[in-house]
């Protein structure tokens, strides 16, 4: 168990609609990312948030966004989805705001399937 | 720019040694990464190198070489739970700091 919390862990939807992921990152952390993961393929970067600021943006599309809560928690929406966005989602955290020793602590995910 | 690359598959047998090979092309470099992904499940950390050499942790071992732009994971008397993807990633520092990720290697233990 790495600490970092995500729900659901399953979400069945279909296209054009919004979903909202959420996480919770190990006590302590103060760094979120965001990523996904499609099959066979590897991790994309998302987008990280730093102690309730915006930090750094990957490839996130613009009919996804996030934002970190007072409390370091953080949501991912996806909206207008599409069958392409089928994914797992995995958020991760870090006490550093750049993960100086490269330990990402990873949830378990949030298996996005889209019909 | 940045491109990452491991090869997709590897068999091995149980008890034995496997070499995971990783080269890749970045700017910036600011370090190289080896996770553990079990099917299905979370990546957990295994290995960070920032300088030339071998890290070793027990039946794990990282390799990097800066220079030639590769790095190995060496996994020693396998077992059959070490049946997993193995990822590597590197962070650079013009990236804001964000690991770039391979595509990772599956490696099946035989026994």
């Amino acid at each position: 168990d790495s600490g970092v919390t995500q729900t659901p862990k399953h979400l069945i939807t279909a296209t054009g609609q919004r979903v909202t992921l959420r996480c919770s990152p190990r006590s302590g952390d103060l760094s979120v990312y965001w990523y996904q993961q499609s099959l066979d393929q590897g991790l994309q970067f998302l987008i990280q948030y730093y102690n309730g600021e915006e930090r750094a943006k990957g490839n996130i599309l613009e009919r996804f966004s996030a934002q970190q809560f007072p409390d370091l928690h953080s949501e991912l929406n996806l909206s207008s989805l599409e069958l392409g966005d089928s994914a797992l989602y995995f958020c991760a955290s870090s006490v550093e705001e750049f993960a100086n020793t490269g330990e990402l602590f990873f949830g378990e995910g949030s298996r996005l399937t889209v019909l | 720019g940045q491109n990452i690359d491991q090869p997709t598959e590897m068999t091995a047998t149980e008890g034995a040694i496997v070499q995971i090979n990783c080269t890749y092309q970045t700017s910036g470099f600011n370090g190289l990464f080896w996770y553990q992904q079990h099917a299905g499940e979370a990546p957990t950390f295994l290995s960070y190198n920032v300088l030339d050499g071998l890290e070793e942790k027990g039946r794990f071992s990282s390799f990097l070489s800066r220079s030639k732009g590769y790095s190995y994971l060496l996994l020693k008397e396998l077992q059959m739970k070490d049946s997993a993807s193995y990822l590597c990633a590197v962070r650079e520092w013009d990236s804001n700091y964000q690991l770039i990720w391979g595509a990772g290697t599956k490696l099946i233990i035989k026994p």
